[in-house]
């Protein structure tokens, strides 16, 4: 399996702009999360779903921040509008039912 | 609710010394517990993992951390550190069809 796959790997934008980035989970896989990590706030769970439906959101930070999960095989989070607060790491993670979670590489976002 | 506190933002040992991450836990029901690593630039992946059973759990790379339920400890350990051990770990608790929870990561550092 290729592991999780995540896109873009690094995205530079500029205040104001939408941000999209996508994950593609490991096949078979139940739950899906996304995190971000900064070195002030270290890592953070965003939303996880849990066959496609999103169980907590507790973690998104605003109402800019939407996640969506239109199938098994494909998760996006968007940022709209984006601001300069918002550069971090983005992980996207899946695992099957309780056990141990697969991190993706990663998308490290700059927003200018 | 479930917690975990990793004890030490940065450890700093020298190459062929042992080497102690320590984590405790908070849990009203027998947890999941996860020791994960990440290097540089890249996700965090999976060192070790208790459900049930043996208390004290082998991992990747030499790792091992024991569970103690009296202690409410599940720290890590490794006989002795090499260069390449250098990275951030991440203790992680999960009840089971919850949301994981990470502690706040712990720095290793290996002096040659």
């Amino acid at each position: 399996d290729a592991g999780v796959i995540q896109s873009p790997r690094h995205e530079v934008t500029e205040m104001g702009q939408e941000v999209t980035l996508r994950c593609k989970p490991i096949s078979g896989h139940d739950y899906l999360f996304w995190y971000r990590q900064t070195m002030m706030r270290g890592l953070e769970l965003l939303i996880y779903f849990n066959n496609n439906v999103p169980i907590d959101d507790s973690g998104m930070p605003e109402d800019r921040f939407s996640a969506k999960m239109p199938n098994a095989s494909f998760s996006n989070l968007k940022i709209q509008p984006s601001e300069p607060r918002d550069s971090a790491v983005y992980f996207c993670a899946s695992s099957f039912s309780y056990n141990e979670q697969f991190f993706g590489p990663g998308t490290r976002l700059t927003v200018l | 609710a479930q917690s975990v506190t990793q004890l030490g933002s940065h450890v700093s040992v020298s190459e062929g010394a042992l080497v102690l991450l320590r984590c405790n836990y908070s849990s009203s029901v027998p947890p999941y517990l996860f020791w994960y690593v990440q290097y540089p630039n890249q996700g965090l992946q999976l060192l070790l993992k208790y459900t049930t059973g043996a208390t004290l759990v082998k991992g990747i790379n030499g790792f091992e951390a024991e569970f103690k339920k009296s202690e409410t400890s599940f720290h890590l350990t490794k006989p002795s550190a090499h260069m390449s051990d250098a990275a951030e770990y991440f203790c992680a608790v999960s009840l089971g069809g919850f949301k994981t929870i990470f502690g706040a990561g712990t720095r290793l550092f290996v002096k040659a």
